[in-house]
């Protein structure tokens, strides 16, 4: 069955604060996204990664990295967070070849105070 | 920019109708589309994949896809309170890793 996991389901941080969101899959997927997910904008990419150590911009990159040092392991980062980075933060991973669907984790509500 | 569009609704139907829902895009060379549905607070979830034209059924829910006319279509029969969602429609970039063009989502209501 498939499966994606996010370190938090809710989290809230203070400005400034460094804040790291971890997403583990066990399916062996290649591909990995982050998203972010707000009221009447819908889902927006911020990164995605298609390999270990590989990382792409998605169109929201600006104040946010990533890091991907194994497979199923891809990380979020907030280097420092501010209050428009309260969100719904969305995972999710696929396999590389064909024309396949991407599987979400749970979420993590993050609220920047 | 490629585009995903759909009615954002909210969609109300009574228990028991067929609820119709609806998505355009704009990329002619698009070959696979996807139905997630998305409860309040939750995550979205993969519901339907098509890839060819004409219909596919899965239980109560049959996607239905128009290349030609760049239309794909998700219907609910028998709908339930519990398909109370809002339903994103999604279509593969060509040019990506798999990457997704999401509409904003249609928001479902069945009343009982």
């Amino acid at each position: 069955d498939v499966k994606v996991t996010q370190s938090s389901r809710y989290l809230v941080k203070r400005t400034g604060e460094k804040v790291f969101l971890e997403c583990v899959q066990d399916m062996d997927h290649e591909n990995m996204f982050w998203y972010r997910q707000d009221p009447g904008l819908g889902l927006r990419l911020i990164y995605f990664s298609y390999d270990v150590k590989m990382k792409e911009k998605g169109d929201i990159p600006e104040g946010y990295s990533v890091s991907r040092e194994k497979k199923e392991r891809f990380s979020l980062i907030l280097e420092s967070a501010s209050t428009n980075q309260t969100s719904m933060y969305l995972c999710a991973s696929s396999l590389s070849f064909g024309r396949q669907p991407q599987y979400f984790g749970p979420g993590t509500r993050l609220t920047v105070l | 920019q490629k585009e995903v569009e759909q009615n954002s609704g909210p969609l109300s139907v009574p228990e028991g109708a067929i609820a119709s829902l609806n998505c355009t895009y704009s990329d002619r060379g698009s070959q696979s589309f996807f139905w997630y549905r998305q409860y309040s607070g939750k995550s979205p979830e993969l519901i339907m994949s098509i890839y060819s034209n004409g219909d596919k059924e899965d239980g109560r829910f049959t996607a239905q896809l128009n290349k030609a006319s760049q239309y794909v279509s998700l219907l609910i029969r028998d709908s339930q309170p519990s398909d109370s969602a809002t339903y994103l429609c999604a279509v593969v970039d060509q040019t990506g890793a798999n990457n997704l063009f999401f509409g904003t989502g249609t928001r479902l209501t069945v009343i009982p």
